[in-house]
């Protein structure tokens, strides 16, 4: 069965601490791991998409990288504007079904 | 108009009442989506259409009856529900017949309170 954890569940940061979430997954052919940000009463903003083990992108102080069971999510001197909920989904292949995780809760503390 | 938008943003509804939720996207996109958030739990994906075929119904009660009249426009209708259908409903969309296309886009989602 496909499925996706992330941890830690929620994480207190001090304004410029450098730290990493973890996404676990399990999944039959991976087509793709996504990962978004998503701000209280407000719908996932996406951030990055990874496609196969080895890959990793960057968009100023975040940078996702992937392997074939898991992937991170470091955050490198993150601001409060940072503090969100971010998400991580993996989508097999043959299926429209992508599989969300329950997301880590991040503050960011001036 | 960019992006995906939903409308309402907020809707509060009694239990016999009947009301749909609207979805438009300007993407381009072949696939639409509508997911289910409810507090600590994982987006529960609900319906999927691509070129406006229903390809999944992940055993959603018949009280919402989703409609798919274009690739551009999805909608959500509600009635009779429950207050546990409290939730905030998302919608996607994706392209999904070229390899590496297949991020879902967001709409800013409604929250929607069932009294």
């Amino acid at each position: 069965e496909d499925q996706v954890t992330q941890s830690p569940e929620a994480l207190r940061l001090q304004e410029g601490e450098s730290s990493s979430l973890n996404c676990s997954y399990t999944v039959s052919g991976l087509r793709g791991l996504f990962w978004y940000r998503q701000d209280p009463g407000k719908g996932p903003e996406f951030l990055f998409t990874l496609y196969s083990a080895g890959e990793e992108k960057e968009k100023e102080r975040l940078k996702a990288t992937l392997t074939k069971k898991e992937s991170f999510l470091h955050i490198t001197a993150p601001k409060p504007e940072d503090s969100a909920t971010y998400l991580c989904a993996v989508k097999g292949s043959g299926t429209y079904k992508y599989i969300f995780g329950t997301g880590t809760r991040l503050k960011v503390l001036a | 108009e960019t992006g995906v938008t939903q409308t309402p943003r907020h809707l509060v509804m009694g239990m016999t009442n009947k009301k749909s939720l609207k979805c438009e996207q300007h993407l381009g996109h072949n696939a639409m989506y509508w997911y289910k958030q409810s507090a600590k739990k994982p987006l529960e994906l609900m319906f999927v259409y691509n070129f406006k075929e229903q390809t999944e119904n992940n055993s959603v009660p018949s009280r919402f009856s989703p409609e798919c009249p274009n690739s551009s426009h999805l909608f959500l209708h509600l009635h009779t529900l429950q207050p546990e259908d409290s939730a905030l409903y998302l919608c996607a969309s994706s392209q999904e017949w070229l390899p590496r296309t297949d991020t879902q886009y967001f709409g800013p989602g409604t929250r929607l309170t069932v009294l």
